[in-house]
């Protein structure tokens, strides 16, 4: 069974740092994108960024973009969320999901597997 | 940006009910749409994709359709587990990004 699980979240000051991580494992990791979403409490779903399998292709929210990396280890089937310079505003739980179809974000794609999340709370 | 907006915020239902949402784009997504359930604590599942696909184990009482601008989430006769909020995301271009959603409360 395909099962993604998120960590690496906790308390951490303005304009600090933190390193999320996201282990996979039930299927190729390596072939499939794979995206952070986040959710701001009480809020709805922001997609993050994404990454393709092969590490060659990316795409990142313009509110991130300069202070969140995203990265992966195929031969750790781990991604992770690299955040710098974090903001009242990136309170949220950081959601790790997989693009559905193999190899492409393109034609009718969703994230059909979600892992539990990782709260990051952002406070002085 | 694409924006979605869904409709509406919030809907009161009972176990058996019909249930619509709707879902408009700010510009043409052909059918490149995906419906999510989200319940309290959990993270969101698929239940839809391309406007009109069931995704593999989701009940039958759940189907979507549209394409272009405009797109529904019908729910026919509403079960207890159904109670949850519901949210659209277009698939057509990046940054994808997710209408506010809609609660199906009691």
């Amino acid at each position: 069974e395909a099962q993604l699980v998120e960590s690496g979240g906790g308390l951490v000051q303005p304009g600090g740092s933190l390193r999320l991580s996201c282990a996979a494992s039930g299927f190729t990791f390596s072939s499939f994108w794979m995206s952070w979403v986040r959710q701001a409490p009480g809020k709805g779903l922001e997609w993050v960024a994404n990454l393709k399998g092969d590490r060659s292709d990316m795409y990142s929210a313009d509110s991130v973009k300069g202070r969140f990396t995203i990265s992966r280890d195929n031969a750790k089937n781990s991604l992770y969320l690299q955040i710098n310079s974090l903001r009242a505003e990136d309170t949220a739980v950081y959601y790790c999901a997989r693009h559905r179809i193999v190899g492409s974000i393109w034609g009718a794609d969703a994230f059909d597997i979600w892992g539990l999340g990782t709260m990051v709370t952002v406070s002085s | 940006d694409i924006q979605m907006t869904q409709s509406p915020s919030s809907v009161f239902a009972s176990v058996g009910d019909r249930v619509t949402i709707t879902c408009r784009a700010s510009q043409d997504i052909s059918s490149w749409l995906a419906w999510y359930q989200q319940k309290p604590g959990k993270a969101p599942k698929l239940l839809i994709y391309d406007a009109s696909t069931l995704q593999s184990g989701v009940p039958s009482r759940f189907s979507g359709s549209g394409s272009g601008t405009d797109f529904t989430l019908t729910i026919t006769s509403l079960q207890p587990e159904d109670f949850a909020t519901y949210y659209c995301q277009q698939a057509n271009s990046f940054p994808r990004t997710f209408g506010q959603g809609t609660k199906v409360e009691i």
